[in-house]
Parts: C-alpha cells; structure tokens; sequence
C-alpha cells in the first residue's frame, strides 16, 4: 500500500505564482519529513525538511506546512520561477528508511 | 553530486541476462541504499545497508540482489532481467548518527529488452 500519497502528479504555475504540493501519510511513527527536488537527468536532492513537532519552516521561498493531527504536509513556494521547474517528492521517515511519495511535476511557465 | 557516482549511466540488456549496476561514494557515508524510480509510482526501496555487515530488503526486492564490498561501494545485481524491470535506478548514501539527508547519485538508466 502507498504509505504516502502526494497530489497532484502534475503542476502548471505561472511565474511569480505559489505552487502548492500536499502528501498524506498514515503511519504515526514517522519522524521526520523531508522535500526531494529533481532535475531532469538529475539524482534527487534535499531541498527542506521538518520534524513532526514543527507546524511550519520556512527556507526562503520554500515553506513546509505541517498538520500533525491531519497526517498531511505540505510544500509551498512562492514567487515560483522557471529554474523551480523540477519533480518534487515529499517522503517520510521511519527507521533510518525513507518513504517516497509518487511525485509532483511542476512546470513554471514565463 | 559527484560525491555519489554509479556505472553504468546507461545500459540495455535482453531479458534473462544477469547485470550488475555499481555505486561508489567518497563522502564517508555508512549508510547506502538502492531506490528504483518509476514513473507515477515515485521512489520506492530495493535494499538497503546501515554498515558493511548489515543488508536489509526494502519494499521491492524480488529479483534483486545486492552486495557491500566496501564501505564506499554498494552493488545491485538483477539475476535474470525481465522486462518490468526497466527503470532509472539510484543510489544514495547517508551518514548514519549525525545525518538524515540521502545524498543521491546520478542514477542508471536501465532498459529490458
């Protein structure tokens, strides 16, 4: 079963826009949730996290959203420009291991 | 990052060839993984090893096999391809007490024939 759930698959912002990703997870024991950002041809790469005790954190123009009693995260980026457009995956953690979401497309347009 | 690399970038085989795709890193990581990604179905984990002697199964290790031959080396071997298992594949790295990121290599494109 899909421990996580990320929507939508894809995006389309315009530039200066905020693009919104949510996830959901189920298990309570997860610990911590980190943000993957993906480059065409590119391995994934932390882009921000959070701890489960952290309602929000924010690192410039990306803001992670955290609803503990939901079960849902989110990634905001505001101002979103066209070097943002990547794939994103939200993931969580239990056990040293990293659970993956499916993946959001985001494609900032000029 | 350059500090995770794997071999081969690219590879097409035939179904029922044995390969073996390679991770290196020089970051001093004791931590390794293999993760297969596929599209709309995200990440997912085919083993994993916390230090030399440790080797776990993830998620989808069916048809996969691994080996840590070194601290800085992590090997992922498919038996006999099939078909399905056409996919990028990555590997990453982590630092087991002092850090959570993966750092993730380049990937290897892999086509089943």
């Amino acid at each position: 079963q899909q421990q996580v759930k990320q929507s939508p698959q894809s995006l389309i912002v315009q530039k200066g826009g905020i693009s919104i990703i949510n996830c959901a997870y189920e298990n309570t024991a997860f610990d911590y949730f980190p943000w993957y950002q993906q480059f065409p041809g590119k391995g994934p790469a932390l882009l921000i996290a959070i701890r489960p005790d952290v309602s929000e954190k924010k690192e410039g123009r990306f803001t992670i959203s955290f609803n503990k009693s939901a079960k849902q995260f989110s990634l905001h980026i505001m101002d979103s420009q066209p070097g943002d457009s990547a794939t994103y995956f939200c993931a969580a953690r239990k056990g040293g291991k990293l659970i993956f979401g499916q993946g959001t497309e985001l494609s900032v347009k000029p | 990052d350059a500090d995770v690399t794997q071999t081969p970038r690219n590879r097409i085989t035939k179904t029922g060839k044995r390969i073996m795709l390679e991770c290196s890193q020089t970051k001093g990581h004791d931590r390794m993984y293999w993760y297969r990604q596929d599209p709309g179905l995200g990440l997912r984990l085919i083993y994993y090893s916390f230090d030399v002697k440790d080797i776990n199964k993830g998620e989808i290790s069916d048809g996969y096999s691994v080996s840590r031959q070194a601290q800085a080396k992590f090997s992922l071997s498919l038996e006999s391809a099939i078909p399905n298992q056409t996919a990028l594949y990555f590997c990453a790295t982590s630092h087991g007490l002092a850090g959570e990121t993966q750092y993730f290599g380049p990937g290897t494109r892999l086509l089943v024939l």
